[in-house]
């Protein structure tokens, strides 16, 4: 049973334009959300996070929207650049009888052509 | 200073050997994860230290899997009798604490069965 979905495998834009991935989840426990990119042979970095009783999170060229109702997150990067092209995995995060137990997406390569 | 370091980078063993993984956290750091990271999946969980106790092994997939950590830093997670659907990135993160939403994650160790 997926808990979280990326159901975009992959995303090309031009530089400059905004990039906008999204995510899906099912479970109302999660308190957190997170969204890590990863660059090949490397492991995921943390890259924004979001609490589940916010809407909205702003970090330089990066914002995490949360939509609750939906249960929906999506991740807006603007300008997009070529040093952007990596996977992003969104994740989210639950308690779990005394620590945060993470559960990932499956990825979206995004593309980010100059 | 330092981050999450991960040995072999890369492990071919033939099905049926035994493999060990190791892991080398960042000083201090409480917290210490395995996940598996399956072709084209995003990292699933395997199982979480707190210090030198085990306290969630629920996402290792068969008792061949095994994972230690006796002195509350360098983790190893042993794979008897490997077999080819074993083959997969093995990444290792840790964080401060349990409740620390950002993992820092090693750069992991390829492992193919063959």
């Amino acid at each position: 049973d997926q808990q979280v979905k990326q159901n975009s495998p992959s995303l090309s834009v031009q530089e400059g334009r905004i990039s906008i991935l999204n995510c899906d989840y099912t479970n109302s426990m999660f308190d957190y959300f997170l969204w890590y990119k990863k660059y090949p042979a490397e492991g995921p970095t943390f890259l924004i996070s979001i609490s589940s009783i916010k809407d909205k999170n702003e970090d330089g060229r990066f914002t995490v929207f949360l939509n609750k109702s939906a249960k929906h997150l999506s991740l807006h990067i603007v300008p997009s650049q070529p040093g952007d092209s990596a996977v992003y995995f969104c994740a989210a995060r639950m308690n779990s009888g005394g620590y945060q137990k993470v559960t990932f997406g499956t990825g979206t390569k995004l593309q980010v052509i100059p | 200073g330092a981050g999450v370091s991960q040995s072999p980078r890369y492990k071919v063993a033939k099905r049926g050997q035994d493999v060990a993984l190791r892991c080398d956290p960042i000083s201090g750091h409480v917290s210490l994860f395995w996940y598996q990271q399956a072709l084209g999946q995003g990292p699933e969980f395997l199982t979480y230290f707190q210090n030198e106790a085990q306290l969630d092994k629920s996402g290792l997939p068969s008792d061949r899997f095994f994972a230690e950590r006796p002195e509350g830093s360098v983790s190893t997670l042993k794979i008897q009798r490997t077999q080819q659907e074993d083959s997969a990135v093995y990444l290792c993160a840790s964080s401060l604490t349990g409740y620390s939403y950002e993992q820092y994650f090693g750069p992991g160790t390829r492992l193919t069965v063959t």
